[in-house]
């Protein structure tokens, strides 16, 4: 996990705002996940990128949910507008050139009230 | 897509007794199966993993062994101490993790002193 940091750690938000959280990864990886996490549904994949580009994005729950990474050290994950349902927890993940093992971050802790 | 189901979904024992995990994946495809193990408020760490071509893999205290044929693996921990107590999910993935990880739904190991 101390390859990976993400923002905020922890965030409370009215519903119908706008929502966005970052992850700086370490360089060197060739792959990198958003995931979410909740009691109900467990660890999800929302979408992931291989060499900066999205390559399946069907975990994404809604249109509201989008994802970009414009370059290999950093991505952002959006929710437009945002509803309490979305409150989770937001990990980002990435894939390790060597050994092919996925890291995690410590997570962006979202309440939509 | 790929399912994993994992059990027992809460687990006490007592400290230093040994704790069995199981879980069962679905896609015969899959050919990497990584442990994490989650403390409160942490993103989950990846403690073990095994590739489909081997049966099964020790590092100190915790082994993994895995059923092809049944399409199920296991986490083993021996002598149990209270730094143990976490959530921990199974995971399955094909392409080595590179699609992403499909996780189980976590077992709550509680060690009792």
């Amino acid at each position: 996990d101390a390859g990976v940091i993400q923002s905020p750690r922890h965030e409370v938000t009215e519903m119908g705002q706008e929502v966005t959280l970052r992850c700086k990864p370490i360089s060197g990886h060739n792959s990198l996940f958003w995931y979410r996490q909740t009691m109900m549904r467990g660890l999800e994949l929302l979408i992931y990128f291989n060499n900066n580009v999205p390559i399946d994005d069907s975990g994404m729950p809604e249109d509201r949910f989008s994802a970009k990474m414009p370059n290999a050290s950093f991505s952002t994950l959006k929710i437009q507008p945002s509803e309490p349902r979305d409150s989770a927890v937001y990990f980002c993940a990435f894939l390790t050139g060597s050994g092919n093992t996925i890291y995690f971050g410590e997570g962006s802790w979202l309440t939509v009230v | 897509g790929e399912n994993v189901e994992q059990h027992p979904s809460t687990l006490s024992v007592q400290e230093g007794d040994s704790a069995v995990i199981k879980c069962t994946y679905s896609d015969s495809a899959s050919n990497y199966f990584p442990w994490y193990k989650q403390e409160l408020g942490k993103g989950p760490q990846l403690i073990i993993d095994i590739r489909s071509n081997v049966g099964e893999k020790k590092d100190q205290r915790i082994a993994v062994t895995l059923n092809k044929t049944a399409k199920h693996f296991s986490l083993h921990i021996t002598e149990t101490q209270p730094e143990d107590s976490a959530v921990y999910f199974c995971a399955a993935s094909g392409w080595g993790g590179a699609d992403g990880l499909t996780f189980g739904k976590g077992t709550h190991l509680i060690i009792q002193p």
